[in-house]
């Protein structure tokens, strides 16, 4: 079955720390995709990042980061000393081929983020 | 910037009322999208449409209905509107990369999302 797994429902942070969000997913297939969304509290989901199941390279850009594990099923998202813009529900999803050959998009149940000045 | 638009950002209505819930892109993406949004269970998927005219249940189908007329255009519809219909409504869109089954990996564009509360 395919799952995405977010098992921190909310985190609360002070200002400049680092924080790292998990997520765990579960699929059979050899191909299929990772996604980061951020919902800021106007409740737009932006889109973050995605990656391909044969890319297992590490991602940076300014001070989010994403370490891919293939080996452990999981695409984690790290926050370098955080801001209070950051304050947002986030969520991981996985794209990937069902068997009758129509996609899906799972999305895990989001981690909260708030982060205190 | 893609931009997708949702008619209303809070409705509140009766149970049993029809409710249309509408959302507009303005980018030419093909694929458009439903989604209900609620604590605790991410989000789930109502109905998708790759084309015009197009429509495919998603994981939670029942009590809703669509509607794509145009491209741009793709309407949510409760027929009879319950109250455990009251959740965050999302639309969103994405484009055709080559056919529509490759799509899985284009990026989704959100709404704001409409608040919609049945009483």
């Amino acid at each position: 079955a395919q799952k995405v797994t977010q098992a921190q429902t909310e985190i609360s942070v002070v200002e400049k720390e680092d924080v790292t969000l998990d997520c765990v997913y579960e699929t059979r297939d050899t191909t299929y995709y990772l996604f980061w969304y951020k919902q800021p509290p106007s409740g737009e989901l932006v889109f973050l990042i995605r990656r391909n199941s044969f890319d297992e390279q590490n991602e940076i850009s300014g001070r989010y980061s994403w370490n891919f594990q293939k080996s452990t099923s999981s695409f984690n998202f790290t926050i370098t000393a955080s801001q209070v813009v950051d304050s947002a529900v986030y969520f991981c999803a996985l794209s990937a081929i069902m068997m009758d050959s129509s996609y899906k998009l799972i999305f895990g149940s989001g981690t909260r983020l708030l982060v205190r000045p | 910037d893609v931009k997708v638009t949702q008619s209303s950002r809070y409705l509140v209505k009766r149970t049993g009322e029809k409710v249309f819930l509408e959302c507009v892109q303005d980018m030419d993406h093909e694929n458009m999208f439903w989604y209900r949004q609620d604590p605790g269970l991410g989000l789930r998927l109502i109905y998708f449409s790759y084309d015009v005219k197009m429509k495919e249940k998603g994981d939670i189908p029942e009590g809703y209905s669509v509607s794509r007329e145009k491209k741009e255009r793709f309407s949510l519809i409760l027929e009879s509107a319950s109250t455990n219909q009251t959740s965050m409504y999302l639309c969103a869109s994405s484009y055709k990369t080559g056919t529509s089954l490759s799509s899985y990996n284009s990026p989704l564009h959100f709404g704001n999302g409409t608040r919609l509360t049945v009483t």
